[in-house]
């Protein structure tokens, strides 16, 4: 069955970064973009990029543009998100996902990024 | 200030049906997907209705999704205790080419 498994909770200090794993499973991980989606505590999810794990081609928010890198390990069917130059506003659950354009998607488990001085 | 708008809240008493709108005036989403995803605190999102009407296995066929024009629906027939949730509309619009969520509905069964 297809997985998506993330990597643990972090606490990073503010102007630090961050990367998260999302180890997939179940699937052929080329065939798929990886998307990353974060939420705040009692707030909406909030989109933040893709990432073609077959060309490793990118598209980001442009919030997040040059300060998120999305990439990917092809032999361990691996993805990764690095945000940097964090703020205590970037405090959030993080969620790798597999959002096919007509097709079922799958998510992550999320993984809990706090920043705190 | 969401691409999608959706009403903050909704509400209804068991077994009435409840109708959650998603609205993309100006976004085009006539002619894309969109997916509806179930929300309970402290967890992970789960989908209930992708390809803006098809669902997955194992969701009752009390939840069904439509679209019309610039707008798509969640309906949830039969309400219950457990449908008690918050509910997100996703589109993907190619004008931002990614994926753009609504604010999402709290659903209350009173």
């Amino acid at each position: 069955q297809v997985q998506l498994v993330q990597s643990g909770a972090e606490v990073k200090k503010p102007g630090a970064s961050v990367k998260v794993s999302c180890k997939t499973s179940g699937y052929t991980f080329s065939n798929y973009d990886i998307n990353w989606v974060r939420q705040a505590t009692g707030q909406g999810l909030e989109w933040m990029g893709w990432m073609n794990p077959n060309s490793g081609n990118a598209g980001y928010a442009q919030k997040f543009q040059g300060r998120v890198s999305m990439t990917r390990n092809t032999s361990t069917g691996t993805a990764y998100m690095e945000l940097s130059s964090l703020r205590s506003e970037d405090t959030a659950v993080y969620y790798c996902a597999r959002l096919p354009l007509w097709g079922l998607p799958f998510w992550g488990q999320g993984t809990l990024v706090t920043v705190s001085s | 200030q969401s691409v999608l708008t959706q009403p903050p809240s909704a509400s209804g008493t068991p077994g009435q049906r409840v109708t959650i709108s998603c609205s993309g005036a100006g976004s085009n989403i006539d002619s894309t997907t969109v997916n509806w995803y179930q929300q309970f605190p402290g967890a992970a999102p789960k989908v209930i209705i992708y390809s803006t009407n098809q669902r997955p296995s194992g969701v009752p066929d009390r939840f069904s999704g439509s679209k019309s024009g610039t707008s798509a629906s969640l309906a949830i027939g039969g309400l219950q205790s457990e449908d008690e949730a918050n509910y997100y509309c996703a589109a993907w619009l190619d004008t931002l080419n990614g994926w753009v969520f609504g604010g999402g509905t709290k659903l209350t069964v009173l």
